[in-house]
């Protein structure tokens, strides 16, 4: 079975603090995802990362960036956290299939506050 | 438009009846499609996928899609309480991302 593991559950962080958000799959998936989900917008696409130290930009990916230094993890780095920034964050990761997508696994999720 | 379009609900079903959930999308590349079920503070997880047009079912549900409408269904059989949940509808968008609608909230009524 599928694991995504997310390290936090719950994080309350300060407005300037530089947050890290850990994302770690068992599963050899070379596709990795982190999405936000707000109360009437959906999931949204933040980053996501086909291979290692490969990155390429969701639809949302002002103010965060990404790390990708080894297969299994996936970072998101809030570099200045903001308000607007407070949110469930969903970490995911699939293969890299083709032509057909492979489905998403996810993370529990973190809930992420900034206060 | 928005990528991937569903009636956010609520949606309300009585125990034991099929409840429709319905979702257009823009893309006519789009060549997968999926349908993940979300609890309450919970993550999503996948309940089906189709890649082919018709239909395609997994014991109470069943997954519909027509390309030419660009319309993909999702039929629950026998609703149960536990059914309850908003569901999403996901189509890819180029080789390995997803786009998500934003979710119906399906309510069965015992």
């Amino acid at each position: 079975d599928v694991k995504v593991t997310q390290s936090s559950r719950y994080l309350v962080k300060r407005t300037g603090e530089k947050v890290f958000l850990e994302c770690v799959q068992d599963m050899d998936h070379e596709n990795m995802f982190w999405y936000r989900q707000d109360p009437g917008l959906g999931l949204r696409l933040i980053y996501f990362s086909y291979d290692v130290k490969m990155k390429e930009k969701g639809d949302i990916p002002e103010g965060y960036s990404v790390s990708r230094e080894k297969k299994e993890r996936f970072s998101l780095i809030l570099e200045s956290a903001s308000t607007n920034q407070t949110s469930m964050y969903l970490c995911a990761s699939s293969f890299a299939a083709s032509p057909y997508n492979s489905p998403l696994h996810f993370g529990n999720g973190t809930r992420l506050t900034v206060t | 438009q928005k990528e991937v379009e569903q009636n956010s609900g609520p949606l309300s079903v009585p125990e034991g009846a099929i409840a429709s959930l319905n979702c257009t999308y823009s893309d006519r590349g789009s060549q997968s499609f999926f349908w993940y079920r979300q609890y309450s503070g919970k993550s999503p997880e996948l309940i089906m996928f189709i890649y082919s047009n018709g239909d395609k079912e997994d014991g109470r549900f069943t997954a519909q899609l027509n390309k030419a409408s660009q319309y993909v269904s999702l039929l629950i059989r026998d609703s149960q309480p536990s059914d309850s949940a908003t569901y999403l509808c996901a189509v890819n968008q180029g080789a390995q991302k997803l786009v998500f609608g934003q979710g119906t909230r399906l309510t069965i009524n015992p």
